[in-house]
């Protein structure tokens, strides 16, 4: 069955430091992946999507995501983290039609 | 990329109640919208899929009887928890696919409390 892990429930980073959040998938055929964001009071908003081609994918927000066949990961990652950053963050892969699993999510904790 | 709409964004009812929950495509019309479920600290369950003009197609475990949906429009899907019981408490978001069917736009979000 088609599973997203993100095995960090919670990180905290320091403002301006970098960051990176782990997602592993497991999915038969060719992922579609997605990072999305969850803040307070708002809709999931897409980050960046993987489908097909460069396996480095640059997203909004300063975000960029790293395919990796290989380890089945599309980790999320960003040089330079800001406070606004705080927030949810789920890893998705696409199924069926436009079925879309998600991960548990990681929540961003940025320290001043 | 569209604005989806949910109303009410928090509602709180008594046990044995019905609640409606409308979600909304401001930006275009949409033959299909997406209902989930998600739990504190937990992941989004897609629930079911709504389809303009018919039935909508529920996902394995999700009891139709109970979680009624009514795609009435090009840009309106209402989800009705009916007989709300505690268990029933929590956060229900929409999606629209976007015009490519590429991703998906997410409304903002409904949470339930059921007392």
């Amino acid at each position: 069955a088609q599973s997203v892990t993100q095995p960090d429930i919670h990180i905290t980073v320091s403002e301006g430091a970098s960051l990176e959040l782990r997602c592993n998938y497991s999915y038969g055929a060719t992922p579609y992946l997605f990072w999305y964001v969850q803040s307070p009071g708002q809709g999931l908003q897409l980050l960046l999507k993987y489908f097909s081609g460069d396996t480095l994918v640059q997203g909004i927000k300063g975000f960029e995501a790293e395919f990796k066949r290989s380890q089945s990961s599309f980790n999320l990652r960003k040089p330079s983290v800001h406070w606004s950053d705080a927030a949810e963050y789920f890893c998705a892969v696409r199924t069926g039609f436009q079925k879309l699993v998600f991960g548990t999510g990681t929540r961003l904790l940025v320290s001043p | 990329g569209a604005v989806v709409s949910q109303h009410p964004s928090r509602v709180i009812c008594k046990s044995g109640t019905s609640v409606k929950i409308e979600c909304r495509s401001l930006d275009f019309q949409a033959t299909t919208m997406f209902w989930y479920r998600q739990f504190p600290k937990q992941s989004l369950m897609l629930m079911a899929t709504s389809n303009e003009g018919s039935k909508a197609t529920y996902e394995q475990g999700v009891e139709k009887d109970k979680f009624l949906i009514n795609h009435a429009s090009l840009t309106l899907s209402t989800l009705t928890v009916t007989s709300a019981h505690p268990e029933d408490s929590s956060f229900y978001i929409c999606s629209v696919p976007s015009r490519g069917q590429e991703t998906q736009y997410f409304g903002p979000g409904t949470r339930l409390l059921v007392l």
